[in-house]
């Protein structure tokens, strides 16, 4: 069946670090791939998508790319700030728009 | 727009005690989910319901009902609580889909902190 996996957290980094979370995925067909935001004691935000093999996803200095051939959606940065600390979610879609979501992981952006 | 709403924000229950998760969409969309979260294990999906009218088991539908009142609103309700569904609930709704090539993003509401003692 379908299913994603990522890196454990939780990551700690400094202010400007780079940033990878890794994730693969598990799934017939080609799907769409998504990385969620979650901050804390809120729901889910959408952070970026790729519909299609090669895409690339972007938004607010984070980008995906995905890879048909390693089954991956990592995600980067390359400054992160202390307010990019949060939970970090992973997912592919399926039939009837179902989201598989990986388990997360958690960043921590020290001063 | 107030987006995707859920009522509690908090609830304990005692072991054996029923409740339903009330929620509710603003955004005309069709289709509508429950997904609980819980340390470690991501999100799952508990139910869904593609469109009004229908309603279809998720990856961990035992020990919970669900009932799509009208477009709007999608309640999950748990008969007979028991501690194991202590968790976060999250509802979440999206455009209509049956195809896997299309997809649209999935709005998510804040959240119902459950504890069942």
């Amino acid at each position: 069946g379908d299913s994603v996996t990522q890196m454990e957290g939780p990551v700690t980094l400094s202010e400007e670090a780079f940033l990878t979370i890794n994730c693969t995925y598990t799934a017939t067909g080609y799907p769409s791939l998504f990385w969620y935001v979650q901050y804390p004691g809120e729901g889910l935000q959408l952070l970026l998508k790729a519909t299609k093999a090669d895409d690339k996803g972007s938004n607010k200095g984070f980008e995906a790319t995905y890879r048909k051939e390693t089954t991956s959606f990592h995600l980067e940065k390359g400054s992160v700030q202390v307010s990019d600390s949060a939970v970090y979610f992973c997912a592919l879609s399926g039939n009837f728009n179902k989201f598989y979501f990986g388990s997360g992981t958690k960043l921590n952006v020290k001063p | 727009n107030a987006g995707v709403t859920q009522t509690p924000k908090f609830q304990v229950l005692k072991t054996g005690q029923s409740m339903t998760l009330q929620c509710a969409q603003d955004m005309n969309h069709n289709s509508m989910y429950w997904y609980r979260q819980d340390p470690g294990m991501g999100l799952r999906l508990i139910y869904y319901s593609a469109s009004e009218g229908t309603t279809d088991k998720g990856e961990v539908p035992n020990g919970y009902n669900v009932s799509r009142l009208n477009k709007r609103e999608f309640s999950l309700r748990l008969e007979s609580a028991a501690p194991s569904q202590t968790s976060v609930y999250f509802c979440a709704s999206s455009e209509f889909s049956v195809r896997r090539d299309v997809t649209y993003e999935q709005y998510f509401g804040p959240g119902t902190r459950l504890t069942v003692t």
